[in-house]
């Protein structure tokens, strides 16, 4: 079966420009994670949703960034006037409900200039 | 709050020498973790995790409560265990994962 796909793979944008990143869990999979990957930073939490109940967004490190879950499945990561440190690989990762381990899609690459 | 360390950024290691990447990790309660791995070109995949206590690709990893670490061994390095591995934490009764900032394993033929 196909594995936790994401879109695009690379975005260059603009800065002050709006971003869309798209995750497509692997099917059935309940938990879905986003991540974002920087340079010296590691992997940091954004955002989590679990089937039906309100996402954890603690790790949202601004109102620029949001997310959604349609129908429990495809999820969006939003930003808002991107800003140049927004620059990173951002990462998807779903995980069927309680199993703890996740599994990452290939990321988006988004460099903002 | 659930916070993990990894204190080495890079790490070089000759063929056949052995690995130890560390790991500390902050939290109050009773902890799950794990180690996962990014080869070059390649996704994060889990590598192993604690309550498996199994070994993988000849990696072994046990959890030490009293000095709150989970560091990562291998006898004998090989050239495929180039990678970036990160340690993650998760808490009990919580799915989210908390990551360190990884350490860049090279491994030097």
């Amino acid at each position: 079966g196909a594995g936790v796909s994401q879109s695009p793979s690379n975005k260059v944008t603009e800065k002050g420009k709006d971003v869309e990143l798209r995750c497509d869990p692997i099917s059935g999979h309940t938990a879905l994670y986003w991540y974002r990957q920087s340079l010296g930073q590691g992997l940091e939490f954004l955002i989590y949703f679990q089937g039906n109940s309100a996402p954890d967004k603690s790790g949202l490190p601004s109102d620029r960034f949001s997310a959604e879950r349609t129908g429990g499945s495809v999820s969006t990561l939003t930003i808002q006037r991107t800003q140049q440190e927004d620059s990173a690989v951002y990462l998807c990762a779903s995980s069927p409900a309680g199993a703890g381990e996740l599994f990452f899609g290939e990321g988006s690459r988004l460099t903002v200039l | 709050a659930q916070r993990v360390t990894q204190p080495e950024k890079l790490l070089s290691v000759f063929k056949g020498a052995p690995v130890e990447l560390k790991c500390n990790y902050s939290y109050s309660g009773s902890p799950e973790l794990f180690w996962y791995v990014q080869y070059s070109r390649q996704r994060l995949q889990l590598l192993l995790r604690h309550i498996s206590r199994e070994s993988i690709k000849g990696f072994t990893a046990d959890l030490n409560k009293g000095e709150t670490s989970f560091h990562l061994k291998k006898p004998f390095a090989q050239e495929e265990d180039s990678a970036m591995y990160y340690c993650a934490l998760r808490g009990f009764g919580n799915e989210k994962l908390t990551f360190g900032t990884g350490t860049r394993l090279t491994i030097i033929p």
